[in-house]
């Protein structure tokens, strides 16, 4: 089972909206509405930000939001802040491993 | 607040076997799933294995022949065993429990585990 496809990097100025894309195949992603992202900071623990697809656990920012479409999976920030800049992975069931991580976008915020 | 803490040497021989330790506090280990999942340095995410609170397992088929992975629900920990280490296993592990939609919603801290003689 391959890593689902991130970009490996994005970046966005203080307040602009970025869309991070995860890119897999109808054996995960599309097959699946069970994508969660992950958001990293250097040297911590991965912290859950989306589930099944679109879904926002408690205490997690309105500015994130995740969708999909067909294969591909988006997560969104919205009003993008200095705390936000970190490592962000995705993750989906798969009809295989059954858990898959996406390469992994690192966002910067200029 | 459910909290998970890894335990276990931070320095594995290779050909040896690293084994590891996760803590629940806060919560049962029962009625939930839960997960090892490693990072090597600078790279990504790789999830190793998961057992349910009833001692079902299900390992990631690229280390399937070296995983195990078991519970103690008395002790409210369930742990990690990787034979035949190398180099390439030299990462930090984090422990994980399941959450909605087959995502991990509590993590450990991760504690880095070196493969060197």
């Amino acid at each position: 089972q391959s890593a689902l496809t991130q970009p490996a990097s994005v970046s966005g100025s203080p307040g602009q909206s970025i869309t991070i894309s995860c890119t897999g195949t109808s054996s995960d992603v599309g097959g699946y509405n069970y994508v969660s992202w992950y958001q990293q900071h250097p040297g911590k623990a991965p912290k859950l930000m989306i589930s099944d697809v679109s879904n926002r656990p408690s205490g997690v920012s309105n500015r994130f939001s995740g969708s999909k479409s067909d294969n591909t999976a988006s997560l969104t920030i919205s009003g993008l802040q200095a705390e936000d800049e970190a490592d962000y992975y995705c993750s989906s069931y798969t009809s295989s491993t059954p858990y898959v991580f996406g390469t992994g976008t690192k966002v910067t915020v200029l | 607040q459910v909290q998970l803490q890894e335990s276990g040497p931070g320095l594995v021989k290779p050909s040896e076997t690293l084994s590891l330790t996760c803590t629940v506090s806060g919560g049962s280990i029962s009625t939930y799933y839960w997960s090892w999942i490693r990072q090597p340095p600078g790279m990504g995410l790789e999830w190793i294995g998961y057992i349910s609170y009833s001692g079902s397992t299900n390992y990631n088929p690229s280390l399937k022949s070296r995983v195990t992975i078991s519970v103690d629900t008395s002790k409210n920990q369930f742990s990690l065993n990787l034979n035949s280490v190398t180099a390439a296993d030299t990462a930090v592990y984090y422990c994980a429990r399941h959450g909605s939609g087959y995502s991990y919603d509590y993590w450990g801290q991760g504690t880095l585990v070196t493969v060197s003689s």
